[in-house]
């Protein structure tokens, strides 16, 4: 059971380049997040799933898109790199909604310069 | 604005002795708290929860305390262990039948452990 994998784990962009990062899990969870971390702000949502086929905007959602095609994966790309998005970038899923334990990979460290 | 916030960004504990990490939270419908444990390079890790009907909880060398009337949670961790080192964040959400976006976490707090 390897719970959720990120990949890359590292990438740095040019302003401008794109990117997608991919989040998968195998616990057959219904609800997947995107969620971005910098210094002093603590984590904010970036986009959620609440299953197969569907999104929703979080907090931050600007500047980036989501695809949930499969139910174990969770897409988060970025169409125009900016400096701003320099963060880690973690996903994380769970059996239902956010009064259940999210479970998280290890993070995607993100440099735009 | 940061509705879950801690008291302090860094703990220093002597390794052996309990540690109080504490959070303040603003949301009084808030029914249901996490605490969290990131450590260096790696995705935060579920630790204990807690929800609004109880006011403690227990698990393996950790207990959450939950006080609504102070809107004040804690977690103890018991005789610190050098593997307890990481950043330790609190966060919830209230219960809207499911809703996948209430999560707020807070800062974080550091436990440093002194050898």
């Amino acid at each position: 059971n390897a719970g959720v994998t990120q990949t890359p784990k590292f990438r740095v962009l040019k302003t401008g380049q794109s990117m997608t990062l991919l989040c998968a899990q195998d616990m057959n969870h219904e609800y997947m997040y995107w969620y971005r971390q910098d210094p002093g702000m603590g984590l904010r949502l970036i986009h959620y799933s609440v299953g197969e086929g569907t999104t929703a905007k979080g907090e931050v959602p600007d500047g980036y898109n989501v695809s949930r095609l499969k139910k174990q994966n969770f897409l988060l790309g970025l169409e125009s790199a900016a400096p701003s998005q320099t963060s880690v970038y973690f996903c994380a899923s769970s059996r239902q909604g956010a009064d259940s334990p999210l479970h998280f990979g290890n993070g995607t460290r993100l440099t735009v310069t | 604005g940061e509705s879950v916030g801690l008291h302090l960004p860094t703990l220093s504990v002597q390794e052996g002795d309990n540690s109080i990490i504490n959070c303040a939270y603003s949301n009084s419908a808030s029914d249901y708290f996490i605490w969290y444990k990131q450590e260096s390079g790696k995705g935060p890790q579920f630790i204990i929860d807690i929800r609004s009907n109880m006011d403690k909880r227990q698990g393996q060398r950790v207990t959450v305390l939950l006080n609504k009337t102070v809107k004040h949670l804690s977690l103890q961790i018991a005789a610190t262990q050098p593997g307890d080192s990481a950043v330790y964040f609190c966060a919830e959400t209230v219960d809207s039948g499911g809703g996948a976006d209430g999560l707020t976490f807070g800062k974080g707090t550091h436990l440093i452990i002194q050898p």
